[in-house]
């Protein structure tokens, strides 16, 4: 079983449906999350920090759930720019990410 | 442009030669990560330093890689004897140290092994 798993996707919706995500991780022991973003061909970029119960940043909520090893990201009223690959990430020791494969959202007009 | 810088971005080369990429983190950043991510996977962790002290290295690093930071600036990985199953994105990221978990990464150096 992989460290941190998603599901690949892809999420087809229409702009301004909301869209959620889940991402399962294995070390009960983890601390913090995040959620990164990443575009075609281009490096991750930090979404958001999710620690204890998580956290919300405008359109974007996330969630931990720690006694069910889950953390989830909400995307209400989505974008055309929201059409990305979003990544699922796990906090170590000594801050070494433990990324998943992540899932690709592909919003149309 | 303050951010992760890295080079070169592309970098074509044949099975068998030695390849050296190079990453210049955020000033000030005492943190320097090295990850490789494959065509439709995350990012795999490969190497970090604090300062000039490699800390940690994944069992994906093998003999035919080797990253320094020598004077904990600027960090450079070396791949030796490049086999096609090198080929991949390398990605660089910094951090500034405890105040913060937050990593920032650079645009990476695509691998492209033939």
């Amino acid at each position: 079983r992989k460290e941190v798993e998603q599901d690949p996707g892809p999420f087809n919706v229409p702009e301004g449906a909301t869209v959620a995500f889940n991402c399962t991780y294995s070390n009960s022991a983890s601390q913090s999350f995040f959620w990164y973003r990443q575009d075609c061909r281009k490096e991750p970029k930090l979404l958001m920090s999710v620690y204890s119960s998580g956290n919300e940043d405008g359109r974007f909520t996330a969630q931990l759930n720690r006694a069910s090893q889950y953390i989830s990201l909400l995307i209400r009223d989505s974008k055309l720019s929201d059409s990305a690959t979003y990544l699922c990430v796990r906090n170590n020791a000594g801050n070494m990410l433990t990324f998943g494969g992540g899932t690709r959202l592909m919003v149309k007009p | 442009d303050t951010g992760v810088s890295q080079d070169p971005r592309h970098k074509i080369t044949k099975r068998g030669q030695n390849v050296t990429f190079r990453c210049d983190p955020i000033s000030e950043h005492n943190r320097l990560y090295w990850y490789r991510q494959t065509l439709g996977q995350g990012p795999e962790f490969l190497t970090y330093f604090q300062n000039e002290a490699q800390l940690e290295k994944s069992r994906l690093l093998s003999d035919r890689f080797s990253a320094e930071r020598p004077k904990g600036s600027f960090s450079t990985l070396e791949i030796q004897r490049t086999e096609q199953g090198d080929s991949a994105m390398y990605l660089c990221a910094s951090r500034p140290g405890s105040l913060t978990d937050t990593q920032y990464f650079g645009p990476g150096t695509r691998l492209t092994v033939l």
